[in-house]
């Protein structure tokens, strides 16, 4: 079973409201990943870090999305406006990198009303 | 760009009887594609079932088998004989060796497995 915990596991906001999810990567795993799948089963990569650091992130990530991974804390992503378009589920996914496999999360499914 | 497609579920399959879910892959920017087959069984998370990282291997795990076929860039699961507990969605995926090792994933495909 993944180590990988995220938190919380349904979270139900208005538009406009912030959301805000949280994860905490395997022990010691360097590198964090945050995916959105929608209602059609598409996934979405958003952004990884490696430590603290930010690897690559999608464009929509810029903007209303935001995301952390500090030394000694969890791992969040934040929406700071949501919008219907958000609902989805959101996995955060851990790695030791290069080709090493990827342990997800049980996900947070995110409902904007 | 770089994309996985799988077979369009749902797809339903008796018990005992032989299973092929297709997945083909499109890897433009990715020079030594990995691929990967994840489930998510009902009411858990996603895992990883089986994953091969060299073209011409083949990858299995619980009775699952797939072959990583360069030539017609395929990498499709098969099982001579599911059982129930083997309902699920199974995702097929596609990744880079590189360091972020960030992964693409197909739509997913349902099986039901009836008894």
């Amino acid at each position: 079973n993944s180590k990988v915990i995220q938190t919380p596991r349904y979270l139900v906001k208005g538009q406009g409201q912030k959301a805000k999810m949280r994860c905490i990567p395997e022990k010691g795993h360097p590198v964090v990943f945050w995916y959105q799948q929608n209602k059609n089963n598409e996934f979405k990569f958003l952004i990884n870090f490696q430590n603290q650091e930010v690897l690559q992130q999608i464009d929509m990530t810029e903007k209303r999305f935001s995301a952390e991974c500090p030394s000694n804390s969890p791992c969040s992503l934040e929406i700071q406006s949501s919008e219907a378009g958000d609902s989805a589920l959101y996995l955060c996914a851990s790695s030791l990198g290069g080709r090493n496999t990827l342990y997800f999360g049980a996900g947070t499914r995110l409902s904007v009303l | 760009g770089d994309s996985v497609t799988q077979t369009e579920g749902p797809v339903t399959v008796s018990e005992s009887e032989s299973l092929i879910i297709n997945c083909t892959y499109s890897a433009t920017s990715i020079a030594y594609p990995n691929l990967f087959w994840y489930v998510r069984y009902p009411g858990e998370g996603l895992q990883l079932l089986l994953k091969v990282i060299t073209a011409g291997q083949k990858g299995s795990s619980r009775g699952f088998e797939a072959t990583y076929n360069k030539e017609t860039t395929s990498f499709h699961l098969q099982k001579a004989s599911v059982q129930e507990s083997d309902s699920a969605v199974y995702y097929c995926a596609l990744g880079d060796q590189g360091g972020s090792a960030k992964l693409i994933f197909g739509e997913g495909t349902k099986l039901t497995v009836s008894s």
